[in-house]
């Protein structure tokens, strides 16, 4: 496609309840990341894939997070179990350039959890 | 590891009116550093990039911003700045030894007035 899509824009979970977003990358683009960004924060990094191999989790704030890409291309980031910090704009971006940090962002999934 | 710190949190500037955008950052290694915009409810899209080369790097808009090694800045500038650009600015900064993974300052608000 022409840009990162991610999906769905805005999100309402009740406590406890599991959620998945799902991010849908420039086409050909091998490197794809996932961002929390907290309200008035700069984003913050969770995972990294390249291509179907995620390379990096560190960033992921527990084991109630879970990512996948599992043929290279679309991703899905999963909350288990969310609780109101969960609360965040997840931004997910591709590139073909990751070894310099040029990231193309999809407009993120606003998730809030109450 | 690598961080960023963004002095600014926001800056309110009259329509015309020249702006900079301070970014101070904090690394052991060489570093690509970078400046992304983002508009209310939208992604965040790339301003300019510094990844080697001249020091004085032009991008969108009318924007450009100095690499200063010895000062570990990368200040950004506009000569006179449009309604349009209101937006929250992020200063970012990546490195081969983080994995080229962006770690991002806490962003800056540019409120330009009529």
């Amino acid at each position: 496609g022409a840009g990162v899509s991610q999906s769905p824009r805005y999100k309402v979970a009740k406590r406890g309840q599991d959620v998945a977003l799902r991010c849908d990358p420039i086409s050909g683009h091998v490197s794809l990341f996932w961002y929390q960004q907290a309200l008035g924060q700069g984003p913050e990094f969770l995972t990294y894939f390249q291509n179907e191999a995620q390379l990096d989790k560190s960033g992921l704030p527990s084991d109630r997070f879970f990512a996948e890409r599992p043929e290279g291309s679309v991703s899905t980031l999963k909350i288990q179990r969310t609780q109101q910090e969960d609360s965040a704009v997840y931004l997910c971006a591709s590139s073909n350039r990751a070894n310099t940090g040029e990231l193309f962002f999809g407009e993120g999934s606003r998730l809030t959890v109450l | 590891a690598q961080s960023v710190t963004q002095l600014d949190s926001q800056v309110p500037v009259f329509e015309e009116a020249p702006v900079e955008l301070r970014c101070n950052y904090s690394s052991s290694v060489s570093v690509y550093l970078f400046w992304y915009v983002q508009y209310p409810n939208q992604g965040l899209q790339l301003l300019l990039k510094y990844l080697s080369g001249s020091t004085l790097v032009k991008g969108i808009n009318g924007f450009e911003a100095e690499f200063n090694k010895s000062q570990t800045s990368f200040h950004l500038r506009k000569p006179s700045v449009h309604i349009s650009d209101t937006a929250e600015y992020f200063c970012a900064v990546s490195s081969k030894a983080a994995g080229n993974k962006l770690t991002f300052g806490g962003g800056t608000r540019v409120l330009v007035k009529p």
